[in-house]
C-alpha cells in the first residue's frame, strides 16, 4: 500500500498568513494527488485534484504543486473560513489512501 | 445539482450488520464510481472501497475484505454499503462520495452528508 505522510500535523497561523502543507508519498504517484478540506461535523470538500488543478468554486488563494512523491498545498492569504483540517489523498493505486491530516488553527 | 443523500444514524450491537444507503441525483448514476470512506471519532479519513454502478466491479481495502459488501441499484440510483461482524472499532461516520475520473485524474468531488454508525453493547 502507498503511505501518505503529511507535515506538519498541526499549525497555528494568523489571518493573512501564507500557509504551506506538505504531503509525501511512499512511492511515485505521478500527479494522482488530491487535497480536501474538512470542517468539524462536515463532509470533506475537494479543493485540488491532479496535484494542481483547482476544483470549480474553490477560491484562487488555494494552490497545489508537485509530482512524483512530494506535493504541497499553499494558502496564499489565510482567511477566517480556512481554519479546518486538510487531507491529501493518492488515487494512483488502490487502496486510495489519505494522509493523516493537518489541522490549521488560529494563532 | 449533484447530491448524495445518505440514510440515517444507526446503533448496532457487536457482531451485528449494518447497511448504509447513498441515493444519488443530478447526474447519470452509471457514469461515475461511488467510494465509501469512514472516519472514526477524532480520527482521519479511511478509504473502504469503490464500486462501479456501470458494471458492478468493486475494489476493497485489505483490512475490510470479507466483511464489507458494496452494491448498487441503478433503478433507484442508490449505492449500498453493508458491513458485517461489527466491532466497537467500526464506530465511525461513514461517507459515500462520487469518484470521478478524467484524463490522468481521479478524485472524490461530491460527498454524502455522512452516516454515524455506533457499535455498542
Amino acid at each position: 500500500d502507498i503511505q501518505m505522510t503529511q507535515s506538519p500535523s498541526s499549525l497555528s497561523a494568523s489571518i493573512g498568513d501564507r500557509v504551506t502543507i506538505t504531503c509525501r508519498a511512499s512511492q511515485s504517484i505521478s500527479n494522482y494527488l488530491n487535497w480536501y478540506q474538512q470542517k468539524p461535523g462536515k463532509a470533506p470538500k475537494l479543493l485540488i485534484y491532479g496535484a494542481s488543478s483547482l476544483q470549480s468554486g474553490v477560491p484562487s488563494r488555494f494552490s497545489g504543486s508537485g509530482s512524483g512523491t512530494d506535493f504541497t498545498l499553499t494558502i496564499s492569504s489565510l482567511q477566517p473560513e480556512d481554519f479546518a483540517t486538510y487531507y491529501c489523498q493518492q488515487t494512483y493505486s488502490t487502496p486510495w489512501t489519505f494522509g493523516q491530516g493537518t489541522k490549521v488553527e488560529i494563532k | 445539482q449533484v447530491q448524495l443523500v445518505q440514510s440515517g444514524a444507526e446503533v448496532k450491537k457487536p457482531g451485528a450488520s449494518v447497511k448504509v444507503s447513498c441515493k444519488a441525483s443530478g447526474y447519470t448514476f452509471t457514469s461515475s464510481g461511488i467510494s465509501w470512506v469512514r472516519q472514526a471519532p477524532g480520527q482521519g479519513l479511511e478509504w473502504m472501497g469503490w464500486i462501479s454502478p456501470y458494471n458492478g466491479n468493486t475494489k476493497h481495502a485489505h483490512n475490510l475484505q470479507g466483511r464489507v459488501t458494496m452494491t448498487t441499484d441503478t433503478s433507484t440510483s442508490t449505492a449500498y454499503m453493508e458491513l458485517r461482524s461489527l466491532r466497537s472499532d467500526d464506530t465511525a461516520v461513514y461517507y459515500c462520495a462520487r469518484s470521478y475520473s478524467v484524463h490522468f485524474s481521479r478524485y472524490f468531488d461530491y460527498w454524502g452528508q455522512g452516516t454515524l454508525v455506533t457499535v455498542s453493547s
